[in-house]
C-alpha cells in the first residue's frame, strides 16, 4: 500500500513564477491537509480539503495561495507569483476519516527554493 | 491560543542514554496528542499517540503518557541508539478539528 506521494521532491521557482505542487493521498484517505515548514520551525496547519471542498483553509495565506482537490486526481497547491519567503518545505498529509483522533499520514514534502 | 511547547535542542547523546524530550501544550478541551520523528530529508512519521487522559502511547522504545493535571506528553526512551537520530516533532489537534498544531522540533543526535 503506497503511502501519501507528493512531487516534485524539489522544486526552484524564480520571484514572481508560479509553483504548483502536488499530493496524492493514501490510497481509500479522502481528506488531505497541507502543511508548511519554514527553516528552523515547526509545521504549520495551511489547508484542509476533502473530495471537491476545502473545509478549513484558516492557514492560508490570503493571497497568491489556493488548493484544490477534485474529484479525480491528486490534491493541488498553488503559489502565484512567488516570493523568496514562500521557500519552505510544503507537507501534504492524509486521514481516512477526518476525525480528531485519526493519525495523519505525511508525505516526504515538496521542497520549494525561490530564486 | 492554542499551542504547543516543547524542548527545542539540539540535543546530543551518547548511544544507550537515557532521552527525555518535554512537552506541554495549553488547551479548550481535550486535544489528541503526537509525537511524530523526521529523519533527515524525509517527511514526518507518526512515532506515537495519545487520544484521552492517562492514555500511553508506545513505540520502538519510546513512551509518552497523556498527563492532563499537568497538560503534558513528555517523550521518553530508556536507551538511544544513533538511529534515533532525527527532530522530534510534538503536536496535538486543534479545538474539536483535525488540524495538527506542532511544536518547533528537537533535533537530536546520538553519538556511538
Amino acid at each position: 500500500n503506497a503511502g501519501v506521494m507528493q512531487n516534485p521532491r524539489h522544486l526552484v521557482r524564480r520571484r514572481g513564477q508560479e509553483a504548483r505542487l502536488r499530493c496524492s493521498p493514501m490510497k481509500g484517505h479522502s481528506h488531505v491537509y497541507w502543511y508548511r515548514q519554514l527553516p528552523e520551525e515547526g509545521l504549520k496547519f495551511m489547508v484542509y480539503l476533502q473530495k471537491e471542498n476545502i473545509i478549513d483553509e484558516s492557514g492560508m495565506p490570503k493571497e497568491r495561495f489556493s488548493a484544490e482537490f477534485p474529484k479525480e486526481g491528486p490534491s493541488i497547491l498553488r503559489i502565484q507569483q512567488v516570493v523568496r519567503g514562500d521557500s519552505a518545505a510544503y507537507f501534504c498529509a492524509s486521514s481516512p476519516q477526518g476525525d480528531s483522533t485519526d493519525t495523519q499520514y505525511f508525505g516526504p514534502g515538496t521542497r520549494l527554493t525561490v530564486l | 491560543g492554542d499551542s504547543v511547547t516543547q524542548m527545542e535542542g539540539p540535543v546530543t547523546l551518547s548511544e544507550e542514554a537515557f532521552l527525555t524530550i518535554n512537552c506541554t501544550y495549553t488547551a479548550t478541551g481535550y486535544p489528541s496528542l503526537f509525537w511524530y520523528v523526521q529523519y533527515p530529508g524525509e517527511g514526518l512519521q507518526l512515532l506515537l499517540k495519545a487520544t484521552k487522559a492517562d492514555d500511553k502511547g508506545s513505540n520502538k522504545g519510546f513512551e509518552a503518557t497523556y498527563r492532563k493535571e499537568t497538560t503534558s506528553f513528555h517523550l521518553e526512551k530508556g536507551s538511544v541508539q544513533v538511529s534515533d537520530s532525527a527532530v522530534y516533532f510534538c503536536a496535538r489537534t486543534e479545538g474539536g478539528s483535525e488540524k495538527l498544531v506542532f511544536g518547533k522540533g528537537m533535533k537530536l543526535t546520538v553519538n556511538p
